[in-house]
């Protein structure tokens, strides 16, 4: 079945540090893919996504690209900051169909644990 | 525009007891989802609507579990028989289209359901 494995967290990281979290996949045909945050005390929002291969994603200063060939989808940013503190969760939505119609049901990793520190 | 809405935002009941999670999405969604998270995990998919019918209700965890959306808008998911290992924030979802894969769902804060 489909999967997704982000890096073990947390990640504490100090202001204007660079950021990386890992996500790989596990997945049949062809999934777009999702990274959602969840900052504290709020529901989850879309970050980015991209919808295939070699696509990059992009918001916030936040960059994700999809690669095939690694089953993975990292998500980065160059210089962090206090305000990113929150939980990021990296998801994949794989086609299926009820009654003719497509649709995408998200599948999601266990999440990474991000605090930025001034 | 308002955003997908979700009542109760807590509910504390007791083992056994019935319980109703109310999901009011964004309107002009047609596409509908429910999930689960457990404390220190990602969302679980529970159940998908495509207007009124619930198209896949392949991740409901057994037959306590119902849902229902009867004028293709306000969703109810309800519990019977609840039990302490239901515990969980319980999270609506709804996109614009009919949830094609590349669709962005948007997401409710949750309920927050504790079971004693």
């Amino acid at each position: 079945g489909n999967s997704v494995t982000q890096m073990e967290g947390p990640v504490t990281l100090s202001e204007e540090a660079f950021l990386t979290i890992n996500c790989t996949y596990t997945a049949t045909g062809y999934p777009s893919l999702f990274w959602y945050v969840q900052y504290p005390g709020e529901g989850l929002q879309l970050l980015l996504k991209a919808t295939k291969a070699d696509d990059k994603g992009s918001n916030k200063g936040f960059e994700a690209t999809y690669r095939k060939e690694t089953t993975s989808f990292h998500l980065e940013k160059g210089s962090v900051q206090v305000s990113d503190s929150a939980v990021y969760f990296c998801a994949l939505s794989w086609s299926s169909s009820a009654g003719g119609t497509s649709y995408g049901k998200l599948t999601f990793g266990q999440g990474t644990i991000l605090t930025v520190h001034p | 525009g308002a955003g997908v809405s979700q009542t109760p935002s807590n509910k504390v009941t007791e083992k056994g007891k019935y319980v109703e999670l109310r999901c009011d999405p964004i309107s002009g969604h047609t596409a509908l989802y429910w999930y689960r998270q457990s404390l220190g995990q990602g969302p679980e998919f529970l159940i998908y609507f495509q207007g009124t019918g619930a198209a896949d209700d392949s991740g409901l965890p057994n037959d306590r579990f119902f849902a229902v959306r009867p004028e293709g808008s306000v969703s109810t998911l309800k519990i019977q028989r609840t039990e302490r290992g239901d515990s969980a924030v319980y999270l609506c979802a709804s996109s614009l289209k009919l949830g094609g894969p590349t669709d962005t769902q948007y997401f409710g804060p949750g309920t927050r359901l504790t079971v004693l």
